[in-house]
């Protein structure tokens, strides 16, 4: 089963910032929050990961709460083009034999224009 | 460029016929992963693969095998077994050295059994 919980689906008007929350309350000391998007019929894309710490890139901001057990994704000026599902993912960071991620049901992302 | 790829895009078969889909990574990853996706659903773990000559089992492995004999390949069967095999498959591959790296996916095949 998934380690994290999402809602469903999300709204958010073109132009303005989407925050995409996550519960993740049984994440382990060594794991790390990963993000990951889907476009219709595509392959997911990784946004962005962290640990601790909050962290931006081109796409985005991660921002993970101090006791580490939720998170939020923000996307600071949405497109029509982010309109897509979006996994929240709980991933162990080491080099393991049983490493992989098990995807939850995600959150449907609609930009309204 | 690096990446991963999957063939067919598209994919028919008859009931009853096994069927292997393809994928490939140039990306030197050790590790490589096969998902299945239903209409509106999430991604489930068929298989994965952290070294050649090595894979697991994922959460839906029945009717499916796979085989990992080089490093860049890690082929999918659906077999005459599994009994709802219509479906959109994904390959991911990721390094184990370094989380610094996500998953890449491939860009999936879409396997419709008539």
């Amino acid at each position: 089963d998934a380690k994290t919980t999402q809602p469903t689906s999300m709204d958010c008007a073109e132009g303005r910032a989407a925050n995409l929350p996550c519960n993740h309350s049984t994440i382990s000391g060594n794991e790390y929050v990963y993000w990951y998007r889907q476009i219709h019929s595509q392959g997911p894309q990784y946004i962005i990961h962290g640990l601790k710490n909050n962290e931006t890139n081109e796409m985005a901001s991660l921002i993970i709460t101090e006791d580490r057990k939720s998170s939020t994704l923000i996307l600071p000026h949405a497109t029509l083009r982010d309109t897509a599902v979006y996994y929240c993912i709980v991933r162990v960071g080491y080099r393991n034999r049983d490493d992989k991620i098990i995807f939850g049901k995600g959150t449907r992302l609609h930009i309204l224009p | 460029d690096g990446g991963i790829t999957q063939s067919p895009k598209y994919l028919f078969r008859k009931e009853g016929q096994n069927v292997t889909l393809s994928c490939e990574q140039n990306l030197n990853h050790d590790a490589m992963y096969w998902y299945r996706q239903d209409p509106g659903q999430g991604l489930r773990l068929i298989y994965y693969s952290q070294i050649v000559n090595d894979f697991q089992k994922g959460d839906i492995a029945e009717g499916y095998s796979v085989s990992r004999e080089k490093k860049e390949s890690f082929p999918l069967t659906v077999t005459s077994a599994q009994k709802n095999p219509t479906a959109f498959y994904l390959c991911a591959s990721s390094t184990t050295a370094n989380t610094n790296y996500g998953y890449t996916f491939g860009s999936g095949t879409r396997l419709t059994v008539v």
